[in-house]
């Protein structure tokens, strides 16, 4: 059973690219939450998702950040127009369906540079 | 909203002292969890406490959850340098998933062989 799988690993974007971030939960976990970890700094929650649903992206910033989790395929957080301040490393992490407190398992993370 | 606060920000510590996180939130929590991320790496789960006044035990690590359900701690007895990394506590307010947790900002432990 593997895990939490996240891609690209490390992603460097000049300012005003796109940065796209893929996250493929663990197998039979429905529920995908992304996290923004600034340098030296704790994990911040963005958005929480369901398979073809946001159900809180009450951390994501209103522009140009977006989240999606399609009914096929992975998890994507996509940033447009990216800004020196968007490098950070960005963790995904999934939970089991209908399974409530129970531990999150992370994926490896996305280090984004914007040079 | 609720906030999670942990303290001390930075600890380095001599290989075999004790080393100990605290954990505060602002509101009481349904549980608590503590993950630890090594430099570089990811947040790993090591235990989640629910029950108010609950101790928990791995090998050299302790974990308690306060009465009040309001805060917690870790310890960690006698340092080793594989303890290094950072030590998060993550709070979950009231029926909610596990995911949609209040992290603190962690305590760095470095240890000194």
């Amino acid at each position: 059973n593997a895990g939490v799988m996240q891609n690209p690993r490390h992603l460097v974007r000049r300012r005003g690219q796109e940065a796209r971030l893929r996250c493929s939960p663990m197998k039979g976990h429905s529920h995908v939450y992304w996290y923004r970890q600034l340098p030296e700094e704790g994990l911040k929650f963005m958005v929480y998702l369901q398979k073809e649903n946001i159900i809180d992206e009450s951390g994501m910033p209103k522009e140009r950040f977006s989240a999606e989790f399609p009914k096929e395929g992975p998890s994507i957080l996509r940033i447009q127009q990216v800004v020196r301040g968007d490098s950070a490393a960005y963790f995904c992490a999934s939970s089991p369906l209908g399974t409530l407190g129970t531990e999150a398992f992370f994926g490896q993370g996305t280090r984004l540079t914007v040079v | 909203g609720q906030q999670v606060m942990q303290i001390p920000q930075y600890q380095h510590v001599q290989e075999g002292e004790d080393f100990t996180t605290y954990c505060n939130s602002s509101t009481t929590l349904s549980n608590i969890q503590w993950y630890k991320q090594r430099p570089g790496g990811h947040p790993v789960f090591l235990i989640q406490l629910v029950k108010s006044g609950e101790v928990k035990k791995q090998k050299r690590l302790t974990f308690q959850f306060g009465e009040a359900k309001k805060n917690s701690s870790l310890h960690i007895t006698a340092t080793q340098t594989t303890d290094v990394g950072t030590y998060f506590c993550a709070g979950l307010k009231g029926n909610t998933n596990a995911g949609k947790s209040t992290f603190g900002d962690g305590t760095t432990l470095t240890v000194k062989p």
